[in-house]
Parts: structure tokens; C-alpha cells; sequence
């Protein structure tokens, strides 16, 4: 079945790079996302990949798809306070109507 | 930039008690869906919903839930008797009909049943 897997805390120190890593079971899935959700807020889209890319590459974010071991990173440069958040990793299904498919949300910490 | 919104953001209830929770997608979309997600767990599927119709929804989503689009607008997700384990975030999203791997979700209802 339809399955994402991602570590559940990471915690840095400002101005480093953070790597988030997520694995993924449906070898289908044409589309992968990161989300962001803050405290107390709702699921803001950073951004996703196609199936058919090695990489993304967005200001600070960089996506990395290893299509062959099922494995998506996000990495962060010069990683700031104000990304401590929970990052959610997802996949597109591919029945129905195309939901998506969430890991449980790696929670960010950035230390000042 | 157009969103998604959903009233309340907040909503109390007592266990036994029906709950409707509101949405308005975007207005050119044409398909929705709802999410929840208990504190602390992965954001889970609840159901999709195009044409007037439900087109795939997960176990959760018993004949205690029921969704509706009542008008042009609005999108609906009904609880009729809540219980504890319904308390969760609840999002909903929406996304065109061209547009098929782009969902955008608005704010959430947190909902907590007493």
C-alpha cells in the first residue's frame, strides 16, 4: 500500500543546512511534496518534485528524488529560526481522486 | 492570491452531538477533499468529492460522516454523533480539474469534543 515514512524530530543551529529525509512505499507516484506547517496553523505547500527529476532547487530549498531507493530530501540552507515548523513529506495517490498521502511530519528545530 | 477558507476555526462539542464544519474552496475548483489530523499524528484522508459525488474515502470515513456542497460555494463535512476520537484538526482542500497533483488546503477547524 501507499506508505510515507520520515524521521519524527531534527534540530540545528542557525545558519546551518538542515536535511530532512522521507522514504516513500508507491513507486508510481508521479508527484512528491514538502509541506510546512507552523504552531497552530495549516499546511502551506513549499514546494514538489516530479517523478521524472533528480532535483528541485527553490532559493534556501533544495529537493533531492533517488527515484530507485524510494528516498526524497529536503534541504535547507542557512536555516533560520523562523523555519522551526513541522515538515511533512507527501505523495501523490494515484486512485481516485489523486489524494494525498502524508509521513507523520518531521518537527524542526532551529537553536539561536 | 485566492484560498481556501473554513469557519470556525474553533469548534466545541459534547460527545453524542452533530458537528457540520465549513469550507470554501477555491472558486474555480472543482475538486475537494477533507483531511484530519489528531494532535500530535500524520495528516489522514478522509474523502475526496467531485461532481456531486464521493470518489474515494478511507476507513475512517464511517456512516457517521457525510459531505455535501450544498450550494456554489460552500462544502460541508458533517460528524453526526461525535465522538472522543473525532477530535482533530480538520482541513480541507481543493485544486482544478487541469491541475490534478496541486491541492491547497485551508487554515483547519480544530475540533474537540468534550
Amino acid at each position: 500500500g501507499e506508505d510515507v515514512e520520515q524521521s519524527l524530530f531534527l534540530s540545528v543551529r542557525e545558519g546551518d543546512s538542515s536535511v530532512i529525509n522521507c522514504t516513500y512505499t508507491d513507486s508510481s507516484s508521479t508527484y512528491l511534496y514538502w509541506y510546512k506547517q507552523e504552531p497552530g496553523a495549516g499546511l502551506q505547500l513549499l514546494t514538489y518534485i516530479f517523478s521524472n527529476m533528480d532535483m528541485k532547487q527553490d532559493q534556501r530549498l533544495t529537493v533531492l528524488l533517488n527515484k530507485k531507493d524510494k528516498h526524497l530530501s529536503l534541504r535547507i540552507a542557512d536555516t533560520q529560526t523562523g523555519d522551526s515548523a513541522i515538515y511533512f513529506c507527501a505523495e501523490k495517490g494515484n486512485t481516485g481522486g489523486f489524494k494525498t498521502i502524508f509521513g507523520a511530519g518531521t518537527r524542526l528545530f532551529v537553536k539561536a | 492570491e485566492p484560498e481556501v477558507t473554513q469557519t470556525p476555526s474553533h469548534q466545541v462539542t459534547q460527545m453524542g452531538q452533530e458537528v457540520i464544519l465549513r469550507c470554501v474552496p477555491i472558486s474555480n475548483h472543482l475538486y475537494f477533499y477533507w483531511y484530519r489530523q489528531i494532535l500530535g499524528q500524520k495528516v489522514e484522508f478522509l474523502v475526496s468529492f467531485y461532481n456531486n459525488e464521493i470518489s474515494e474515502k478511507s476507513e475512517i470515513f464511517d456512516d457517521q460522516f457525510s459531505v455535501e456542497r450544498p450550494d456554489g460555494s460552500n462544502f460541508t463535512l458533517k460528524i453526526r454523533s461525535t465522538k472522543l476520537e473525532d477530535s482533530a484538526m480538520y482541513f480541507c482542500a481543493s485544486r482544478t480539474s487541469g491541475s490534478w497533483y496541486e491541492q491547497y488546503f485551508g487554515p483547519g477547524t480544530r475540533l474537540t469534543v468534550t
